[in-house]
């Protein structure tokens, strides 16, 4: 069974700052993808970063970067210099190779302060 | 990607009654689902919709509650049907390419709240 877990509620940074937002998983598929999705409040989901299991290379997108550390099973998003824009709530999913279902986790709501 | 229009946008309904959720998209593809959103909560999936058959419902959905329509490659309908104020909840659509390094594109939503 595929788990994805985001510890942190809620989080806030100051406008320009950077913040990492968590997320871990529970797999046993050896290939599998990671995604990130930005939900604002007026609720449309925004695909934001995408990482492979077999990536060497942790992914960007623009001030968007994946940490991935596979040992860990973790894929932390980093966002860089924080904008009032940011504030939202952030996915954090998996699917793996074997199946098309998207497994969902519990999201964090980021406030940037200005 | 492609372009995923979801309508009603949101609505406010009587308890009872019943609604269905258009989603149009602007090129064929493989697969449709569709989600709900409780307020506060993560997306939990409803059921995916099959081209030209039933959908398939997942554990705590059933199709009289959630009928599901899917006439072609570009276009399904969701109905949430007798509803109850615990059916206030965000909808929403998503496709799916079925390649596994792409992501799952979603429309708008349809903020729903029943009275």
């Amino acid at each position: 069974a595929q788990k994805i877990t985001q510890t942190q509620p809620g989080m806030f940074v100051q406008e320009k700052e950077a913040v990492t937002l968590d997320c871990t998983y529970d797999t046993s598929d050896p290939s599998y993808g990671l995604f990130w999705y930005k939900q604002p409040s007026s609720g449309e989901m925004i695909f934001l970063i995408y990482q492979g299991s077999y990536d060497q290379q942790n992914a960007t997108e623009g001030r968007y970067s994946l940490n991935f550390q596979k040992a860990r099973k973790s894929a932390n998003l980093v966002i860089s210099a924080s904008q009032l824009g940011d504030s939202a709530m952030y996915f954090c999913a998996m699917r793996a190779s074997t199946g098309n279902q998207f497994y969902f986790g519990t999201g964090t709501s980021l406030t940037v302060i200005p | 990607s492609a372009v995923i229009s979801q309508k009603p946008s949101r609505d406010i309904c009587q308890r009872g009654t019943s609604l269905t959720i258009q989603c149009q998209v602007d090129s064929q593809v493989t697969m449709m689902f569709w989600y709900r959103q409780q307020p506060g909560q993560s997306l939990t999936l409803i059921a995916t919709a099959n081209q030209g058959s039933e959908a398939t419902y997942e554990s705590g959905f059933v199709i009289d509650k959630f009928p599901i329509s899917r006439p072609n490659l570009t276009f399904s309908t969701l109905t949430v049907s007798n509803m109850s104020p615990e059916d206030s909840s965000i909808y929403l659509c998503s496709v799916d390419t079925g390649d596994s390094n792409q992501p799952q594109h979603f429309g708008d939503g349809t903020r729903l709240s029943i009275l």
